[in-house]
This record gives structure tokens, sequence and C-alpha cells, in this order.
């Protein structure tokens, strides 16, 4: 149980576009998703905080134009790059709470974006 | 601010040895510790956890232990197999998780 899938798995786009990356809770209903966003070799940032049904609350330096994130039901909450650059290639990890305690998250396989 | 850190950016064990993986922690006010481990292009899969009232706590394979006095955490792994090789993260959880730098785990035949 507690299956987190994530869609695209890989994406490569251009320079200037906008990519969808959605995140699928398979087996339970997460009332709070969670993206994060990891470089090469360092460690997993939250990027923002997703409740279902309402707006997602970012992290400092994050920019909610740029990143949005839609939590539309307890199955799916999306992120959208808009507009993406070269520095927005990372590799963008998802997680998702059924509403217990904050810190227990099930995390989805991620998804590698580059841009070129 | 707060932090979670790790000492050791690489760690390379003997087949069969154990392996342990330390991390220290700025926030004392923290109630829930985790360790995750991450395979390359993966993403983190849950090991263990322990509450800040606990200070150690076994899993298969596998022991935290949690010292709040110096607010450090160490994951230990006994028997440690060519399958443990990949990242190790720990995160401290509260209002949501800060993840530390990671340690990479190597493990030799």
């Amino acid at each position: 149980g507690a299956v987190v899938s994530q869609h695209p798995s890989r994406v490569i786009c251009k320079s200037g576009t906008s990519v969808k990356i959605e995140c699928r809770s398979l087996d339970f209903q997460a009332t709070t998703m969670f993206w994060y966003r990891q470089f090469p070799k360092q460690s997993l940032m939250l990027m923002a905080t997703s409740n279902e049904g309402s707006k997602a609350t970012y992290e400092q330096g994050v920019e909610k134009d740029k990143f949005l994130i839609n939590h539309a039901s307890l199955t799916l909450s999306t992120l959208t790059v808009t507009s993406a650059h070269p520095e927005d290639s990372s590799f963008y990890i998802c997680s998702a709470s059924s509403g217990g305690l904050p810190y227990e998250q099930y995390f989805g396989p991620g998804t590698r974006l580059t841009v070129t | 601010g707060e932090s979670v850190g790790l000492h050791l950016p690489t760690l390379s064990v003997q087949e069969g040895d154990n392996s342990i993986i330390n991390c220290a922690y700025s926030n004392s006010a923290s109630d829930y510790f985790i360790w995750y481990k991450q395979e390359s292009g993966k993403g983190p899969q849950f090991i263990i956890d322990i509450r800040s009232n606990m200070d150690k706590r076994q899993g298969q394979r596998v022991t935290v232990l949690l010292n709040k006095t110096v607010k450090h955490l160490s994951l230990q792994i006994a028997a440690t197999q060519p399958g443990d090789s990949a990242v190790y993260f720990c995160a401290e959880g509260g209002g949501k998780l800060i993840f530390g730098q990671g340690t990479t785990l190597q493990v030799k035949p």
C-alpha cells in the first residue's frame, strides 16, 4: 500500500516552453502533497506544500508564478514549470500524506526534467 | 537557522561489515527523525524513524540512535550488503520535512 506515482519519469523540453508533471496517490487519499527539487548530488529541497482544494504554500525563494501547483483531487497533484529554462533542469519528486502526521510522507519515483 | 547535516559525504564498507551513518541536527524542537535510502534516479525510500522521546529504535538489520544532548542521529546497518549501496538521508520532521545533505554508502564485495 501507499504507492505514489509520477508521470512522466523523464521529460526533455525546449527553453521557453512549459511542462507538466503529475503526481498520483494510487491506493490512498492524499490530503496533502509535497513537491521537492533535487539537483545532482544534493539533497531534497521542499518547493511547496499543497492541500486538496486550496492554494499551495510555497517555500521561500520558490516562484509561485513559475512553478504552478494544482491539487484538484485527493489523488492527483500537478506541477507545471512555466517558461522553463536550463537552470530548471532538475529531479522533481513529489510525496503524499494521507492526513496523519506531516512527516509521514510517501514519495514518488521522481521526474527528471531536462531543459535544452 | 534550521539545518540537518551529515558528517561524512561518502562511506565505504566491506560487504558483511556494519555501517554507521551519522547526522547532526540543529533544531532541538524537532519531534521526529527519519532515515531514507535513495537509489540513483529514484525517490527516497523510508527506512526507519524515531520520535524525539526515544533514544533507540530497531528495525530489520537497521538501528537508529538519537542523542538529543548533542543533537546527533545515527543509522546503523548490520551485515551490510551490496544492495545497501545508495545515498542515505536523515530528515527532521516537524511541520514539514527538512533533509540533510546525504551520505553515499559504497559496499565493497
